[in-house]
């Protein structure tokens, strides 16, 4: 079956430091891939996507490359600032949607 | 569009009580999902329905939830009789799904807090 394994949390930064949330995941076939972020009280939200290999996702500064050789979609930023502080969902997709555990982040000022 | 329509925002109830969750979905959307999320579990799909019709309810925990959608535009997750290991915040999601090519992109709701004492 399907799985998205995502890096196990929580992480803190500081402002401005540059962020990586790791995530692989496996398939049968070529599912797209998306993270998800989620405020505090609010319900999961579209960050950036991607369908095919090679493809880049990118919102906000975020940013995000389908890699099929090594089966990933590492999440990055360059320079994270405080409004960042979410939870994190990588999630892919052949015929449904599947979620990872989700990575908290704190970014302090 | 108002986006995903979840009620109540918040629940708290005792055990034994029935629970009645709602959900409208975007308009001209025709996949919903209802997903659980616990600190324990994370997010757990619950069920979902494709143009008002169940596909898939394999995530629901036992016999004592039920969901439905009447039609396009409502749907409903009932817990009878509650118990405080529902507690949880439960999320309605909808999707525009053409043909078999795979989950689009889900809108969520900003969900329903239920507590069970």
């Amino acid at each position: 079956g399907n799985s998205v394994t995502q890096m196990e949390g929580p992480v803190t930064l500081s402002e401005e430091a540059f962020l990586t949330i790791n995530c692989t995941y496996t398939a049968t076939g070529y599912p797209s891939l998306f993270w998800y972020v989620q405020y505090p009280g609010e319900g999961l939200q579209l960050l950036l996507k991607a369908t095919k290999a090679d493809d880049k996702g990118s919102n906000k500064g975020f940013e995000a490359t389908y890699r099929k050789e090594t089966t990933s979609f590492h999440l990055e930023k360059g320079s994270v600032q405080v409004s960042d502080s979410a939870v994190y969902f990588c999630a892919g997709s052949a015929r449904q949607l599947t979620f990872g555990s989700g990575t908290q982040l704190t970014v302090l000022p | 569009d108002a986006g995903v329509i979840q009620s109540p925002r918040h629940e708290v109830t005792e055990m034994g009580q029935e629970v009645t969750l709602r959900c409208k979905p975007i308009s001209g959307h025709n996949s919903l999902f209802w997903y659980r999320q616990t600190m324990m579990r994370g997010l757990e799909l619950l069920i979902y329905f494709n143009n008002n019709v169940p596909i898939d309810d394999s995530g629901m925990p036992e016999d004592r939830f039920s969901a439905k959608m009447p039609n396009a535009s409502f749907s409903t997750l009932k817990i009878q009789p509650s118990e405080p290991r529902d507690s949880a915040v439960y999320f309605c999601a909808s999707s525009f799904r053409s043909g078999a090519a795979g989950a689009n992109v889900l809108t969520f709701g900003a969900g329903s807090r239920l507590t069970v004492l």
